[in-house]
């Protein structure tokens, strides 16, 4: 059993159309981390988030952390080929270990 | 700032060797984190190094093993190689436990 699950695990989508990715847990995080990983290389942190209810803007990547801190998402407007990659949420629940999520595997198609 | 570098970066090995991974962190990190990840699959976390100790473990077995030097550097040995051990092993590190994490390149190991 996964710790955080993300969902869709695959999604295939046009250039310019938008997209949101879940991450779900029932454990809840002090903070919950987003990575974009491209292939052969290690993730690479976008965002942090802290607050329950927290929303933050990374260009066309609109990240939400939900208010009881259990879940997260992450919204994709206007999909770009660049934005091709696997999306991984990650977090530490208790101070001990850090889990990732299932991960969801974007391509953006030309 | 150099970020976290790894070597090498791909290794063929057969079933039974041994094999040893290095990592070094970003100047100032002191945490380490190990993590495996098949072909396709998610990140399994492997080891956590802070200070020099061993801070945690997955679920792995104990031919997995590694430590972490003065210098907060890093090696992840393997004994006993498996076919099921072929995977990419990343290796993050952190200015303490509670800080966000960064990645190296990772080491591409394949076992025949």
């Amino acid at each position: 059993t996964q710790l955080l699950e993300q969902s869709p695990q695959f999604l295939s989508i046009q250039e310019g159309e938008n997209l949101t990715v879940y991450c779900n847990s029932s454990s809840v995080f002090s903070s919950l981390q987003w990575y974009r990983q491209e292939p052969g290389e290690g993730p690479v942190l976008l965002v942090t988030v802290v607050t329950g209810g927290e929303v933050k803007k990374l260009k066309r990547l609109t990240f939400q952390f939900g208010d009881a801190r259990k879940d997260s998402s992450l919204h994709i407007t206007a999909a770009q080929t660049g934005d091709t990659g696997l999306y991984l949420c990650a977090g530490d629940p208790t101070g001990n270990q850090f889990y990732f999520g299932t991960g969801t595997s974007l391509t953006v198609i030309p | 700032e150099a970020g976290v570098t790894q070597s090498p970066t791909h290794l063929i090995k057969t079933r039974g060797q041994q094999v040893t991974l290095r990592c070094s962190p970003i100047s100032g990190h002191t945490s380490v984190y190990w993590y495996q990840q098949a072909l396709g699959l998610g990140l399994q976390f492997l080891l956590w190094y802070d200070e020099g100790e061993e801070r945690n473990r997955g679920n792995f077995p104990p031919r997995f093993s590694g430590r972490q030097f003065p210098n907060y550097s890093s090696e992840l040995n393997v004994n006993a190689l498996e076919l099921e051990d072929s995977a990419l092993y990343l290796c993050a590190s952190s200015l303490n436990r509670n800080n966000e994490q960064f990645f190296g390149p990772g080491t591409r190991l394949t076992v025949l």
